[in-house]
């Protein structure tokens, strides 16, 4: 069990530009999840998927925002336009089967938009 | 109002001493009750969860729940220099795929 993992861990970018990050969870976790995390908060839910389907979209999820999952393993989340309000911390977990509560976080990635 | 409150903190504590961290929530369906650890600048690392109301031990580690007064709690035993971390509640609905986080507490022991 190598954990969840995401890349890059950092990344710095102008305002309005593209950013994409990956992350890989769990091999036997079905589930996966992004979350954001902004200075001195918890995280806040962003999207779900169960195996390649996406399930689930928050409010915070903008239409600048797109996820994917092909194939139910690793998931990008997408970042167009990025503004410097999506300066944060992106969180990625993994769950198994119906244990939603259970979620395993990776390392996440930290995002400074210029 | 937020749905799940929890003290900023700081705290600091002498090595040794019991620690403990609360939660209120005001959402009476929240159904599973999860304490995270972060390190700063890392992801959050799940502690332990609780189904309900009750209590549960892992070591050093009880968590408690109170369903009736809408109120969680983690004590830390014997705490140590390596628990000097963020520690976040999180709650979950039925049925539901989210979770709920509170702010986090940060809390630093002092050895």
């Amino acid at each position: 069990d190598t954990g969840v993992s995401q890349n890059p861990r950092h990344k710095i970018t102008k305002r309005g530009q593209n950013v994409t990050f990956r992350c890989d969870p769990i091999s036997e976790h079905n589930r996966l999840y992004w979350y954001r995390q902004t200075l001195g908060q918890g995280p806040e839910f962003l999207t779900y998927f169960q195996n390649e389907a996406q399930l689930e979209k928050s409010r915070l999820l903008s239409d600048r925002f797109s996820a994917e999952r092909p194939k139910g393993s690793f998931s990008t989340l997408e970042i167009q336009r990025t503004e410097q309000g999506d300066s944060a911390m992106y969180l990625c977990a993994s769950s198994r089967g119906a244990a939603s509560y259970e979620q395993y976080f990776g390392p996440g990635t930290r995002l400074t938009v210029t | 109002q937020k749905e799940v409150e929890q003290d900023p903190g700081p705290l600091s504590v002498p090595e040794g001493a019991i620690v403990s961290l609360n939660c209120t929530y005001s959402n009476s369906a929240f159904q599973y009750f999860m304490w995270y650890r972060q390190y700063s600048r890392k992801g959050p690392e799940l502690l332990m969860y609780t189904y309900s109301s009750g209590n549960k031990e892992d070591g050093r580690f009880t968590a408690q729940v109170d369903k009736s007064s809408k109120y969680i709690s983690l004590f830390i035993r014997d705490s140590q220099p390596s628990d000097s971390a963020t520690y976040l509640c999180a709650m979950s609905l039925p049925g539901a795929n989210n979770l709920f986080f509170g702010t986090g507490t940060r809390l630093t022991v002092i050895p």
